[in-house]
């Protein structure tokens, strides 16, 4: 596709349940970038990527959540265990490098809802 | 992390220009610019960067101070579509100093247009 499409855009799941969110970066780019939004909130960093590693992990709120990428290409981010703090707009990002001078696309969002 | 300041918000009727200000004394040489705005119920969107010189796209105009310690986000004719809310990020370095270009977010300028 031409953007960064990011899948479910929905997900409403119980509370202790565990979750997985997909991202499909835009083809050829190197950096991956996974960010929250809570209701009314700012944009919050969790992992980034560069490649399949992650040299940045420091966002992740606690070991409950986890992130991998496979190929250069596809990234899931997984929450286990969800609680109801985790409800929030998980965006995911992706930059052709790992460099301040590019631009970076975001997807529309999953929005996670824990009940 | 370099930090930027920018106003809570700020109105504009439509049709006129706009300049959004952004203050960062504390950027560093190396640092780039960059502005994201985001829709309602959207991902944020990339407008404009650049380090030194000032930068024109299809967008906007990028006015950078001659020290670097401030910049303008000019809009030169907003329109209803314009309104969102307005983020000025310097992209990162991490602690060994290679950049990876964390686009860190700060509450950002809430931008009213007035039809």
């Amino acid at each position: 596709g031409a953007g960064v499409s990011q899948s479910p855009s929905n997900k409403v799941t119980e509370k202790g349940k565990d979750v997985e969110l997909r991202c499909d970066p835009i083809s050829g780019h190197t950096a991956l970038y996974w960010y929250r939004q809570s209701l009314g909130q700012g944009l919050e960093f969790l992992i980034y990527f560069q490649g399949n590693s992650a040299p940045d992990k420091s966002g992740l709120p606690s070991d409950r959540f986890s992130a991998e990428r496979t190929g250069g290409s596809v990234s899931t981010l997984t929450i286990q265990r969800t609680q109801q703090e985790d409800s929030a707009v998980y965006l995911c990002a992706s930059s052709l490098a790992v460099s301040r001078n590019t631009e970076a696309f975001f997807g529309q969002g999953t929005r996670l809802t824990v009940v | 992390d370099a930090k930027t300041t920018q106003p809570n918000s700020m109105e504009s009727n439509e049709e006129e220009p706009v300049h959004l200000p952004c203050n960062h004394s504390t950027i560093s040489g190396t640092d780039y610019i960059h502005w994201y705005r985001q829709l309602p119920s959207q991902g944020p969107e990339y407008v404009i960067h650049g380090l030194t010189s000032n930068v024109n796209n299809r967008m906007a105009s990028l006015a950078i101070a001659e020290d670097r310690k401030s910049s303008t986000l000019i809009l030169h004719r907003a329109t209803l579509r314009d309104a969102a809310v307005y983020y000025c990020i310097l992209r990162d370095v991490d602690a060994g100093g290679t950049s990876y270009g964390k686009l860190t977010f700060g509450q950002g300028t809430i931008l009213t247009v007035h039809p």
